[in-house]
């Protein structure tokens, strides 16, 4: 049971470009996040769908960009990233929305802009 | 502003000892806690959540207890083994704050030989 799985795990980009950050979750959970985890901060929310057919900002979403693809895919799309978005990034998925949910992560995409 | 801080930063210990880790949390109204533990380079994996009305809750080896009165909770590990190892992220989330967790910035905790 893979869980929740994340692409790529590494990444390097120049200033200006873009790319998107894939996730998908096997456990059949209606919601799912995108978090960014930085030194010395605790993770903070980017962006969540609480069901498939709806996505949500969360505490810091400016420069980021999501789509639901399906009840298994929820990508995040940075359209032309800057030094401030380097940056380790989290999916999660939980059952269902609410903060009486568990909340499952996948492994992570630590993304540099030079 | 709502906060989660935990001391302390980093901990060293002896494998086999056991060590109690602290988060104080200033969020309100609140409606739960977590202790999440973080591997190097993995994502977070959950070690325990209680609600308000509950004190204390175990798993394995991690025991955490919670005073709501007091807004504080501890992570106790006993017998440390060198797979403790880790960075120990205490969670607070608000009552009817939908999906808003509040994270703290961890504890990165060293088992050694």
């Amino acid at each position: 049971n893979a869980g929740v799985t994340q692409t790529p795990k590494f990444q390097v980009l120049k200033t200006g470009q873009s790319m998107t950050l894939q996730c998908a979750q096997d456990m059949n959970h209606n919601s799912m996040y995108w978090y960014r985890q930085d030194p010395g901060m605790g993770l903070r929310l980017i962006y969540y769908s609480a069901s498939e057919g709806t996505t949500d900002k969360g505490e810091v979403p400016n420069g980021y960009n999501v789509s639901r693809l399906n009840k298994r895919e929820f990508s995040l799309r940075l359209e032309s990233a800057a030094p401030s978005q380097t940056s380790v990034y989290f999916c999660a998925s939980s059952e269902k929305p609410g903060s009486s949910y568990e909340q499952y992560f996948g492994p992570g995409t630590r993304l540099t802009v030079t | 502003k709502n906060q989660v801080e935990q001391s302390p930063q980093s901990l060293i210990i002896l494998e086999g000892k056991n060590c109690t880790l602290q988060c104080n949390y200033t969020v309100s109204p609140f409606s739960n806690l977590r202790w999440y533990k973080q591997d190097t380079g993995r994502g977070p994996v959950s070690l325990t959540i209680m609600t308000f009305s509950e004190n204390t809750k175990s798993n394995g080896r991690y025991t955490a207890t919670l005073d709501a009165d007091t807004k504080q909770s501890s992570l106790h590990i006993t017998a440390s083994q060198l797979s403790d190892s880790a960075s120990y992220i205490c969670v607070v989330s608000l009552t009817g704050g939908g999906n808003k967790l509040t994270f703290g910035t961890g504890t990165q905790l060293k088992v050694e030989l």
